[in-house]
């Protein structure tokens, strides 16, 4: 059973600049969350698809983005980076909507490191 | 709204001790309960989590956590420290029955093991 990859490890962008970064689910999960976790804190909830649809979004601006494919892969697209979008961004997985029963275990990614100059 | 709360952001115990760290949280509905742990440079591993079943909850690598309403704590413990402990933890809620999956994390706390 394969975990969930992401791509790239790290990337190194400029202020203004866009990016994707994109997550592979576990084998058989439907549902991915995307988080971002600045330095020193604990991970902050940015959105969640299932079914290739949204399903909640956490505070961040409309520039956060993303995508869910039919194979339940997804991407995450930042726009206008700032200074402040330096983080890692974690991507999770479950089967299931997670937050219909709150239980759903959320398998997480080893993260892109992204680093904004 | 949810919160979750890590007392201390730095523990240090020596091997072979007793490993307690601290998370409370604040909800107005049932809460689902988790703890996970991050190895410098890689994801997020879940330890173990509560569902509303027995409030004692075994995890892997000899964790365990205990859940007390009254307290709103959800402590997590380990008998004897290992070397291989090392790492940061992190305590999350989740509410049930929401519509969103989403996890609130505390801010971590970071686990040293002296030899």
């Amino acid at each position: 059973e394969t975990g969930v990859t992401q791509s790239p490890t790290h990337l190194i962008k400029t202020r203004g600049q866009q990016v994707t970064l994109r997550c592979s689910s576990q084998s058989g999960h439907n549902t991915v969350s995307w988080y971002q976790q600045a330095l020193g804190q604990g991970p902050q909830f940015i959105f969640q698809y299932y079914r290739e649809e949204e399903n909640g979004r956490g505070n961040f601006p409309p520039r956060f983005s993303g995508l869910q494919f039919p194979n339940y892969s997804s991407e995450l697209n930042v726009n206008a980076l700032e200074l402040d979008d330096s983080a890692l961004y974690l991507c999770a997985s479950s089967l299931g909507l997670a937050g219909v029963s709150g239980q759903e275990t959320q398998y997480f990614g080893p993260g892109t490191r992204l680093l904004v100059l | 709204a949810q919160s979750v709360t890590q007392l201390g952001s730095h523990v240090s115990v020596s091997e072979g001790a007793l490993v307690l760290l601290r998370c409370n949280y604040s909800s107005s509905v049932p809460p689902y309960l988790f703890w996970y742990v991050q190895y410098p440079n890689q994801g997020l591993q879940l330890l173990l989590k509560y569902t509303s079943a027995a409030t004692l909850v075994k995890g892997i690598n000899g964790f365990e956590a205990e859940f007390k309403k009254s307290e709103t704590s959800f402590h997590l413990t380990k008998p004897s420290a290992h070397m291989s402990d090392a790492a940061e933890y992190f305590c999350a809620v989740s509410e049930y029955g929401g519509s969103q999956g989403n996890l609130i994390f505390g801010k971590g706390t970071k686990l040293s093991v002296k030899p």
